[in-house]
């Protein structure tokens, strides 16, 4: 069964620096998505994308982030600059039509030190 | 607004009992969803719902949806052990396609 992988597990990182999370969504799936989760808390939406282009961002997705799909498979999200509140699990996900339901990877734990 | 958010419970039940939680939300929705979270794990999709929908199943889940009072409840019959998880209800409205999560209930099924 297809399915979304997300790479690496888990990410450690020093305040400050750059990271990249990369994503592999189900491959005839058209909308993409990150989500994250910061530890005991709700999940929060970050962006959606379809299209080749950003459809919807939530006020959490500021400038310090960017997303972008190299090629035909992967999706990334990138924290530019990143701060200590940033760590948190963070999911991708996808699906066909945009509003029924997503598919989620397993997702990548972002600690930031 | 918040959408898509449960009464804040912690679920602890014996093998074999119903396991039932509650979900409320704030605006008109196109469809709603329950999503489930084992630790630390990924969100796996459970079942949707429609805005136009009142009462959906699918093997042991039955969803309901009153969009009048803007609610929706989850029911796990003859729970198992394997449920042992955190539930998620989430909203999508008209016009997007983000998911609005609600805060989750943990659901703790004593063998």
């Amino acid at each position: 069964e297809p399915e979304v992988t997300q790479t690496p597990s888990h990410q450690v990182t020093q305040m400050g620096q750059e990271v990249i999370l990369r994503c592999v969504p189900i491959s005839n799936h058209l909308y993409f998505y990150w989500y994250r989760q910061i530890l005991g808390q709700k999940v929060e939406f970050l962006v959606s994308f379809y299209n080749n282009e950003i459809s919807e961002k939530s006020e959490i997705f500021d400038d310090q982030f960017s997303v972008e799909r190299p090629d035909g498979s992967n999706f990334t999200l990138k924290i530019r600059s990143t701060k200590l509140e940033d760590s948190a699990m963070y999911f991708c996900a996808s699906n066909q039509d945009g509003f029924n339901e997503q598919f989620f990877g397993p997702g990548t734990r972002l600690t930031v030190l | 607004s918040q959408q898509g958010e449960e009464d804040p419970q912690a679920l602890s039940i014996q093998e074999g009992e119903n396991a039932t939680m509650n979900c409320s939300y704030k605006t008109s929705i196109n469809n709603l969803q329950w999503y489930r979270q084992n630790s630390g794990r990924g969100l796996v999709h459970l079942i949707l719902i429609r805005s136009n929908e009142r009462e959906k199943h699918s093997g042991r889940l039955r969803v309901t949806l009153d969009t009048s009072k803007k609610s929706s409840s989850l029911l796990i019959t003859a729970s198992r052990a394997a449920d042992t998880a955190s539930y998620f209800c989430a909203t999508v409205r008209y016009g997007n396609n983000r998911l609005a999560f609600g805060k989750g209930n943990q659901v703790v099924v004593i063998p």
